[in-house]
């Protein structure tokens, strides 16, 4: 069964913050966070496993609740170039299958 | 390094035709897959594989093969091609050590169409 993203949607404008969540009913081992641009391939963002630390870069980061099959993705100061469609991919402990969200679309606006 | 690379871009086709999507990556990863990403969805993994000779089933495996012979291709098969096949196809690889662990790399994808 696929995470569930949310929001489904979201418009900011230039420099406000975004949270975009992925739950899933599976324990989860690692989630991983992709943009992709319309019509273009899935762009890696980060990658966080089960024991891990918070990651980020640059105005981005996220965060994996282990307990709650939760990963949180922070965007902070957000600027034009973050307008996208976010997914969350998944994986299982002791499965190669990677099992991403439902995806969450997001636009910046000047 | 070419990275991930896909042929065709673009593909029409009529029901019940047969065709073959290729993928190869140049970046020695043991890992790849494919997925398929219908209108404002999610990708959906159809089928993997970790290494030559090994592959295995996806969420959406059905009207779908795929053989890895080489460590650089894993092409994807469609038997009987059927509308509900439209989509656009997306191939991926990592390193299978960090199969879960790990970036991975996505071709620009080939969009198919089913008449």
């Amino acid at each position: 069964q696929q995470p569930v993203q949310s929001p489904q949607a979201v418009i900011l404008r230039e420099g406000e913050d975004a949270v975009i969540n992925c739950s899933s009913s599976k324990a989860l081992y690692s989630v991983h966070w992709y943009r992709q641009k319309h019509g273009e391939a899935p762009i890696f963002l980060m990658i966080l496993l089960k024991g891990g630390e918070q990651k980020g870069h640059d105005k981005i980061s996220a965060s994996f609740n282990e307990k709650k099959q939760q990963s949180s993705l922070y965007l902070t100061a957000s600027q034009l170039s973050y307008s996208g469609t976010y997914f969350c991919g998944t994986a299982t402990s002791g499965t190669y299958k990677y099992i991403f969200g439902t995806g969450t679309r997001l636009k910046v606006l000047a | 390094n070419a990275g991930v690379t896909q042929t065709p871009k673009f593909q029409v086709l009529k029901t019940g035709q047969s065709m073959t999507l290729q993928c190869a990556q140049d970046m020695n990863h043991e890992y790849m897959s494919w997925y398929r990403q219908d209108p404002g969805m999610g990708l959906r993994l159809i089928h993997y594989s970790v290494g030559a000779g090994i592959t295995d089933q996806g969420e959406v495996p059905n009207g779908y093969n795929v053989s890895r012979s080489t460590t650089e291709d894993f092409p994807l098969r469609l038997l009987s091609a059927a509308p509900s096949q439209t989509s656009v196809y997306f191939c991926a690889s990592t390193r299978t050590s960090g199969a879960t662990t790990d970036t991975q790399y996505f071709g620009p994808g080939t969009r198919l169409t089913v008449l």
